[in-house]
């Protein structure tokens, strides 16, 4: 098991431009999360998906939109990145109702020129 | 909304225990999650209280008053490797499984010799 990946590791972009962060989890999860770190701060929730086919906003959806593709993968669309954007973004799965556990991703680094 | 409070850094001697509060004000509160982040890594999940108490978990432990809106978590036996950021986190009650966690800012833990 890989258990939850993120592609890409590391990007820059230019103010304005696009990019969408993929996630997948090969761990037959039924929710997903994606978070952002920037320094010395904790994570905040972005977008979340309780279950494939379903999408709910989080503390800052802001700039962003997600696609829950199937059960495995969550992706985060940046349509026109912002300085403020640059941040470290954190993909998260859990199997469902009575689990507590969530299961990070390796993180993407962004930064936004 | 939500927020938690927790001591920005703590430092240690190894073979030593440490604790690290958490006190939080919530409009809604299902659990307390402890998770730990290595410097560059993905945060991993320590613990979760839902009741009053303490729960054990080999070197940690992780305390909760739900009536006094505060947590803690117990590292005994310190080791330099416990040298990291450890994150508290309530969880919002939210249909379907999907729980959110709004997290505090971290604990930054040096453990030296």
């Amino acid at each position: 098991n890989a258990g939850v990946t993120q592609t890409p590791k590391f990007q820059v972009l230019k103010t304005g431009q696009s990019m969408t962060l993929q996630c997948a989890q090969d761990m037959n999860h039924n929710s997903m999360y994606w978070y952002r770190q920037d320094p010395g701060m904790g994570l905040r929730l972005i977008y979340y998906s309780a279950s494939e086919g379903t999408t709910d906003k989080g503390e800052v959806p802001n700039g962003y939109n997600v696609s829950r593709l199937n059960k495995r993968e969550f992706s985060l669309r940046l349509e026109s990145a912002a300085p403020s954007q640059t941040s470290v973004y954190f993909c998260a799965s859990k199997p469902g109702q009575g689990h507590e556990t969530q299961y990070f991703g390796p993180g993407t680094r962004l930064l936004v020129l | 909304g939500q927020s938690l409070e927790q001591p920005s850094e703590v430092t240690a001697v190894e073979g030593a225990i440490v604790q690290i509060n958490c006190t939080y004000q919530t409009s809604g509160f299902y659990g307390l999650s402890w998770y730990q982040q290595h410097d560059g890594g993905a945060p991993t999940f320590l613990s979760y209280n839902a009741l009053d108490g303490l729960e054990e978990t080999g070197r940690f432990s992780s305390f909760l008053s739900r009536s006094d809106s505060y947590g803690y978590l117990l590292l005994q036996e310190l080791q330099m490797k416990d040298s990291a950021s450890y994150f508290c986190a309530v969880r919002d009650q939210v249909t379907g499984g999907g729980n959110k966690l709004t997290f505090g800012t971290g604990t930054q833990l040096k453990v030296e010799l």
